[in-house]
């Protein structure tokens, strides 16, 4: 079965700080995928990126970058010079074999003026 | 872009009330998913379903069940509420295999009195 850990409870930064995201997973499959989704305040889930266990190319989109590692089953999410407007709940996601998404916990980032 | 709504973003019941939560998506997904969402404890997948008239059994199904008549409509039913279930409900789509990435409506908060 999936099983995704994500350490930080909760992060709080200063704007324009680079902040991590940790994500580490568990699986026994040869194919799965990896997901990061934002929950901002207004409650709805956003989709970020996906990721497919055969890509271990890291991915950057704007401020947001994202570190795959299977060696470590590792998925790390890094914001560069943080803004107000990223304060959300972070959530790491996986799936396997079974139709199941598995989500982490979250990590609750607020980024502080 | 992909938009699924629900039908009510707050929602008040009293206990032994036969509750309705509407789910619609715009974009002919096969795939829909009621979770609900607890502080601590995550996005718990409750059912979900691949098809019309299909539904597959999730996390926690208990005191629930489900109806998908219609592709884009997706309902979940609380037979006869309690307190317990007191708690934020998301539905999410995804387009033909499980491994796409899943579109979440702005949710329900139900409060069951």
């Amino acid at each position: 079965a999936q099983k995704v850990t994500q350490a930080q409870t909760e992060i709080s930064v200063v704007e324009k700080e680079d902040v991590t995201l940790d994500c580490v997973y568990e699986t026994r499959d040869t194919t799965y995928y990896l997901f990061w989704y934002k929950q901002p305040p207004s409650g709805e889930l956003v989709f970020l990126i996906r990721r497919n266990s055969f890509d271990e190319q890291n991915e950057i989109s704007g401020r947001y970058s994202w570190n795959f590692q299977k060696s470590t089953s590792s998925f790390n999410f890094t914001i560069t010079a943080s803004q107000v407007v990223d304060s959300a709940v972070y959530f790491c996601a996986s799936i396997g074999g079974s139709e199941k998404l598995v989500f982490g916990k979250g990590t609750k980032l607020t980024v502080n003026p | 872009d992909v938009k699924v709504t629900q039908s009510s973003r707050y929602l008040v019941k009293r206990t032994g009330e036969k509750v309705f939560l509407e789910c619609v998506q715009d974009m002919d997904h096969e795939n829909m998913f009621w979770y609900r969402q607890d502080p601590g404890l995550g996005l718990r997948l409750i059912y979900f379903s691949y098809d019309v008239k299909m539904k597959e059994k999730g996390d926690i199904p208990e005191g629930y069940s489900v109806s998908r008549e219609k592709k884009e409509r997706f309902s979940l039913i609380l037979e006869s509420a309690s307190t317990n279930q007191t708690s934020m409900y998301l539905c999410a789509s995804s387009g033909q295999t499980f491994y796409n990435e899943q579109f979440f409506g702005p949710g329900t908060r139900l409060t069951v009195l």
